[in-house]
């Protein structure tokens, strides 16, 4: 059974940095990429980032790009998604997700609250 | 970016045939892709691809379409499938979801 588990997520004050994990299972982890895409309250769904099968490749929305970093472990089954400059406009609730093209998988998510 | 726009919400009832739309601001072939999402839960894949049934999903959810227009069908419509419905497209850069469609009981 295919599973995501996302953590670190929580109450950040604006400028500050947060690093989000999520561990995968039920797959080859290394077969597959994986994404991030997370959605503020009562709002849709946005893309944030995705990375290649060995994490050479990476992009990344407009909205985050220069901010955040998404990179994986192969090795430990995890995503991450290094998060710096938070602003209040990114709180949301973070999803990892399976890719590419459609996103099969979600994780259950970790709500990030930026505010002072 | 691509623009995809759905409608805000629609009523319907139990044992109805209902339509959701989503037009693409420019063409996105066929890889429009439909999810389902309940409050509180995360988004959970129904169609891949315009009108292909991800795995475990029932028979009673369709899709259709090319290019700029799609649609996604629930018929007939059960009290359980009361969500919001998104669309997102992956064939332009950078991938894009609709609003959603939120789905009301009449």
């Amino acid at each position: 059974e295919v599973q995501l588990v996302e953590s670190g997520g929580g109450l950040v004050q604006p400028g500050r940095s947060m690093k989000l994990s999520c561990a995968a299972s039920g797959f080859t982890f290394s077969d597959y990429y994986m994404a991030w895409v997370r959605q503020a309250p009562k709002k849709g769904l946005e893309w944030v980032a995705s990375i290649s099968y060995e994490g050479s490749s990476t992009y990344y929305g407009d909205s985050v790009k220069g901010r955040f970093t998404i990179s994986r472990d192969n090795a430990k089954s995890t995503l991450y998604l290094q998060m710096n400059s938070l602003r209040s406009e990114d709180t949301a609730t973070y999803y990892c997700a399976r890719d590419p093209a459609w996103f099969a998988y979600w994780g259950q998510g970790t709500l990030v609250t930026v505010s002072s | 970016d691509t623009v995809l726009t759905q409608s805000p919400a629609l009523a319907v009832s139990p044992g109805e045939r209902v339509t959701i739309s989503c037009r693409a601001s420019e063409s996105v072939s066929t890889l429009m892709h439909w999810y389902q999402q309940k409050p509180g839960q995360q988004p959970k894949l129904l169609i891949y691809k315009a009108s292909n049934l991800a795995s475990g999903v029932p028979a009673r959810f369709s899709g259709s379409g090319s290019g700029t227009d799609f649609t996604f069908t629930i018929d007939p419509v059960e009290a359980d499938d009361i969500a919001t419905y998104y669309c997102h497209q992956s064939w332009n850069s950078p991938p894009t979801f609709g609003g959603g469609t939120k789905l009301e009981l009449k």
